[in-house]
């Protein structure tokens, strides 16, 4: 079964500071892999598309990496804003499946605090 | 705003009440997406579709659940009889057919309390 495992599950940091968070996956075969940020009772807003092929992609203070020989991708955040306090959920889009090819995470709730 | 709108955005019910969400997509977007997000959760698919062609169903949609696209642009889903259980945030999204890497493009939701 297609699977996309985030952690932590929660995360409170201090405004100014970094963190990284991590997304491990199974599904197959593999087709790319989004990041995606979603503030409280809002929709999911795209951070990044990470193909096979891709090891690193940034967009802005969100850089995203991708290991697809063991599966594992992490999203870092750098210099944390109290904008950033949202979920981050990974989305993992495989190559079979009919239309329904994408397989989400329950998400990583992060806190910004002052 | 170009982006894909849902309306309402909140909905409270009693149980056994029908209720109605309509999704704009963006305009050019030729597949629409309905998911289903509970507290903590990450979103579930129900259903997709390809202009006004319904493709895939998910099994956790219902005899209770219907949704359509009749011509191929804005799109409802309504539930009937509604449960408790039905509480939840439900999700449009709306893509272009690309092989691979059509990007989804989600609303704000719409968010159900079921009484």
């Amino acid at each position: 079964k297609n699977q996309v495992e985030q952690s932590p599950q929660s995360l409170i940091i201090l405004e100014g500071k970094n963190c990284t968070l991590q997304c491990n996956y199974t599904v197959s075969p593999f087709s790319n892999l989004r990041w995606y940020k979603q503030d409280t009772g809002r929709g999911p807003v795209s951070l990044t598309i990470m193909t096979f092929s891709e090891n690193t992609k940034s967009n802005g203070r969100y850089t995203a990496t991708l290991d697809a020989d063991t599966k594992q991708s992490s999203l870092h955040i750098t210099a944390s804003q109290l904008s950033d306090s949202a979920s981050y959920i990974c989305v993992v889009r495989g190559s079979t499946g009919g239309g329904n090819k994408l397989t989400f995470g329950t998400g990583t709730q992060l806190k910004v605090e002052l | 705003d170009t982006g894909v709108s849902q309306d309402p955005r909140h909905k409270i019910t009693k149980r056994g009440q029908n209720v109605t969400f309509r999704c704009d997509p963006i305009s050019e977007h030729n597949r629409l997406y309905w998911y289903r997000q509970t507290l903590g959760q990450g979103p579930e698919f129900l259903t997709y579709f390809q202009n006004e062609a319904q493709l895939e169903k998910s099994r956790l949609l219902s005899d209770r659940f219907s949704a359509e696209r009749p011509k191929g642009s804005f799109s409802t889903l309504e539930i009937q009889r509604t449960e408790q259980g039905d509480s939840a945030m439900y999700l449009c999204a709306s893509s272009l057919r690309l092989p691979n890497t059509g990007e989804l493009f989600f609303g704000e939701g719409s968010r159900l309390t079921v009484l």
